[in-house]
């Protein structure tokens, strides 16, 4: 399968613990993206990277998110001390894209479940 | 703030009915995509339109961009069980920080 992978698929854990999730893109892809998407809504920009460049980071987010991609391969996304309101699915996307444009394909991984209890 | 609202958040048909669902803002985007998305999975892209006025059929799905970029629909020709998921829009700014903006959602069932 040489589709975007994302582990784990479903993450349990107490508030105020810290989870690391992988992104693994599709190998010749050059972007890679991470969003949040709670039920009922869309996919919320959260990062995104180009090789291993962290080009941009939303606002929104909050100090206790991280994310690496070292070698330009794949990517991390830790969560320091966990809240409640961190309780989401993580998506991971990847593209492969000169300039960030109109016709940029994103393809999803399936998803990392997080449930803060 | 740049949104895009979709309409109806929620649809339950029965197969082989005919369906359109809305994507609207008050914005003007470069580009829109829907994509569709199954329940614990990630969004899978269907289409891109990029020109105002651009049709695009993919099967049974026609995809409309409205003349001034700041609308789209995606019409199903007799729904099929298979069709059930989330549609998502999402729309493509250029700009210095180019990013998508998605819509919510509409959660389509299409019952047997």
């Amino acid at each position: 399968d040489t589709g975007v992978s994302q582990d784990p698929r479903h993450k349990i854990t107490k508030r105020g613990q810290n989870v690391t999730f992988r992104c693994d893109p599709i190998s010749e892809h050059n972007r890679l993206y991470w969003y949040r998407q709670t039920l009922g809504q869309g996919p919320e920009f959260l990062t995104y990277f180009q090789n291993e460049a962290q080009l941009e980071k939303s606002r929104l987010l909050s100090d206790r998110f991280s994310a690496e991609r070292p070698k330009g391969s794949f990517s991390t996304l830790e969560i320091q001390r966990t809240e409640q309101g961190d309780s989401a699915m993580y998506l991971c996307a990847s593209s492969l894209a000169q300039h960030r444009g109109t016709n940029e394909k994103l393809f999803f991984g399936s998803g990392t479940q997080l449930s803060v209890l | 703030t740049q949104l895009l609202e979709q309409s109806p958040q929620f649809l339950s048909i029965q197969e082989g009915e005919n369906l359109t669902v809305y994507c609207n803002s008050s914005s003007v985007f470069s580009s829109l995509q829907w994509y569709r998305q199954e329940p614990g999975e990630g969004p899978v892209l269907l289409v891109t339109v990029v020109t105002g006025g651009e049709v695009k059929k993919l099967k049974r799905l026609t995809f409309q961009f409205g003349d001034a970029r700041k609308d789209s629909s995606l019409h199903i020709t007799a729904a099929q069980t298979g069709d059930t998921g989330l549609y998502l829009c999402a729309g493509g700014v250029i700009s210095s920080n180019y990013q998508l903006i998605w819509g919510a959602g509409t959660k389509l069932i299409i019952k047997p």
